[in-house]
C-alpha cells in the first residue's frame, strides 16, 4: 500500500525561526499531498493542498506567507512554518495516496520556544 | 457546507464485548467514501475500514464494521471483540466534494478499553 514517510517527528525551534517539515511518498508518485494541523485533543484540520508542479491552496483562514508549501518534485511535498511563533506550536500530518485509501505520514510535532 | 458529527466524545468497553461509534454527515455528492481512522496514542493515523456510497452493503474487515444508512447519512462503526489494542481516538472522514481526496474529519470519539 501506499507510504508516506514524514520527517522530523518532532523538532523544537526558537521564536523568529523557520522550520521545514518534509513529506515523502515512497511507492507511489503523489501529484497532490495534503497538510493538516492537530491542536492537542482535537479533530485534523486541513491547512492546505499541495500540488505538484504548481502553487498550493490555502484553506480559508490559513496565512500563506506564514505556511509555504513547495511540491517540486511528485514524491516530496514541504511544508516550511516561517518566523514560528509560540502559536504556530501543534501537530502537523501530511497525507497523500488515492480516494482508494489516504494515507498519512507519522506526523510532525512542534514546538516554539 | 459539508459536516461530519461524532456526537460521543468518550466512549468505554469491557474487552471482548462490542462497541459501536456513532458518525453523521452531510453532504450535497451522489458518490463518495466514507472512512474510519483510528489515532492511537503514537498520532499516527490509521485506516480502519472504508464505505463507498454507492454500495448498499456494508463494509466489513474483520472485527471492525459499518452499519451505513445513506438515506439518514448515517456511518456507524462496530467494533466486535474489542481489543485493548483497540484503545485509541476514532475519527469519521468524508471527503469533500465527493471523490476527492480533501478530507473533512469529525471530533472525534475517545475509546477505552477496560481489561
Amino acid at each position: 500500500g501506499a507510504v508516506v514517510s514524514q520527517h522530523p517527528s518532532w523538532v523544537i525551534c526558537k521564536s523568529g525561526t523557520s522550520v521545514k517539515i518534509e513529506c515523502r511518498s515512497l511507492d507511489f508518485q503523489a501529484t497532490t499531498m495534503f497538510w493538516y494541523r492537530q491542536f492537542p485533543k482535537q479533530s485534523l484540520m486541513l491547512m492546505a493542498t499541495s500540488n505538484e508542479g504548481s502553487k498550493a491552496t490555502y484553506e480559508q483562514g490559513v496565512e500563506k506567507d506564514k505556511f509555504l508549501i513547495n511540491h517540486a518534485s511528485l514524491t516530496l511535498s514541504t511544508l516550511t512554518v516561517t518566523s514560528a511563533h509560540p502559536e504556530d506550536s501543534s501537530f502537523y500530518i501530511c497525507s497523500g495516496g488515492t480516494a482508494y485509501g489516504y494515507t498519512f505520514g507519522s506526523g510532525t510535532r512542534l514546538t516554539v520556544v | 457546507a459539508q459536516t461530519v458529527t461524532q456526537s460521543q466524545p468518550e466512549m468505554s468497553v469491557q474487552e471482548a464485548e462490542t462497541v459501536t461509534l456513532s458518525c453523521t454527515y452531510d453532504t450535497s455528492e451522489s458518490d463518495y467514501y466514507l472512512f474510519w481512522y483510528k489515532q492511537p496514542p503514537s498520532r499516527q493515523m490509521i485506516l480502519v475500514i472504508r464505505q463507498e456510497a454507492y454500495k448498499q452493503q456494508n463494509a466489513t474487515e474483520n472485527r471492525f464494521s459499518v452499519n451505513f444508512q445513506k438515506a439518514a447519512k448515517s456511518f456507524s462503526l462496530k467494533i466486535s471483540d474489542s481489543q485493548l489494542g483497540d484503545a485509541a481516538m476514532y475519527f469519521c472522514a468524508c471527503p469533500r466534494g465527493g471523490a476527492t481526496n480533501k478530507l473533512i474529519f469529525g471530533t472525534g470519539t475517545l475509546l477505552a478499553v477496560q481489561p
